[in-house]
């Protein structure tokens, strides 16, 4: 079985471009999570999706955004961008969503966002 | 969430296992640890969790101290695949948020 994937593996925008960010869940897995990560940091989370409903979100601004399609695959957008979005962007999918259980989280190899 | 402290490197010669710590002092009762780990350039693999007993799956042992306030990993036979960032997590309890929240771990070196 595939695992998680994500898409673009690499990417390098201009600073005040938007990005999207795109990610394929583990088959039969509803909630997708997405973690942001710079470099020497362990990652951060950005939003948990779960059956296309926003489940939560970490401290991140509105520039922000994402989605859930109903093949449970998930899109990250961030507008606006900045020097310090530049990070491993990592997406996550579980079984079940937040407040449903201990289900382990399994990850992707992350899109590489570069902002010069 | 409750905070976690891990040693910022560790080493460990192919073979040996390896043991690595985390406190978790201020873990609430119902809070499960987690560790994850991630080998340069990938995403984080899970590798075990527990809540207060003992834990042993095909990858490592979890073994939690009596009072919950610390934790260790056991690799039982390191090999050069093992070198990677080691997390140790403190999960939510259930019916909250459960975001992973992720520390900066311990970069554990298996050297031959």
């Amino acid at each position: 079985d595939a695992g998680v994937t994500q898409s673009p593996t690499h990417l390098i925008k201009t600073r005040g471009q938007q990005v999207t960010l795109r990610c394929s869940p583990i088959s039969g897995h509803k909630s997708v999570s997405w973690y942001q990560q710079v470099l020497g940091q362990g990652p951060q989370f950005i939003f948990q999706y779960y059956e296309k409903e926003e489940r939560g979100r970490g401290n991140f601004p509105d520039r922000f955004s994402a989605r859930q399609f109903p093949n449970y695959s998930s899109e990250l957008n961030v507008n606006a961008l900045l020097l310090g979005d530049s990070a491993l962007y990592l997406c996550a999918s579980s079984f079940l969503g937040l407040g449903m259980g201990s289900y382990e989280q399994y990850f992707g190899p992350g899109t590489r966002l570069t902002v010069t | 969430d409750a905070k976690t402290t891990q040693p910022p490197s560790m080493d460990c010669a192919e073979g040996r296992a390896a043991n690595l710590p985390c406190n978790h002092s201020t873990i609430s009762g119902n809070e499960y640890v987690y560790w994850y780990r991630q080998i340069h350039s990938q995403g984080p693999q899970y590798i075990i969790h527990g809540l207060k007993n003992n834990e042993t799956n095909e990858m490592a042992s979890l073994i939690i101290t009596e009072d919950r306030k610390s934790s260790t990993l056991i690799l039982p036979h390191a090999t050069l695949r093992d070198t990677a960032v080691y997390y140790c997590i403190v999960r939510e309890p259930p019916g909250t948020a459960s975001k992973l929240t992720f520390g900066t771990g311990t970069r554990l070196q298996v050297t031959l």
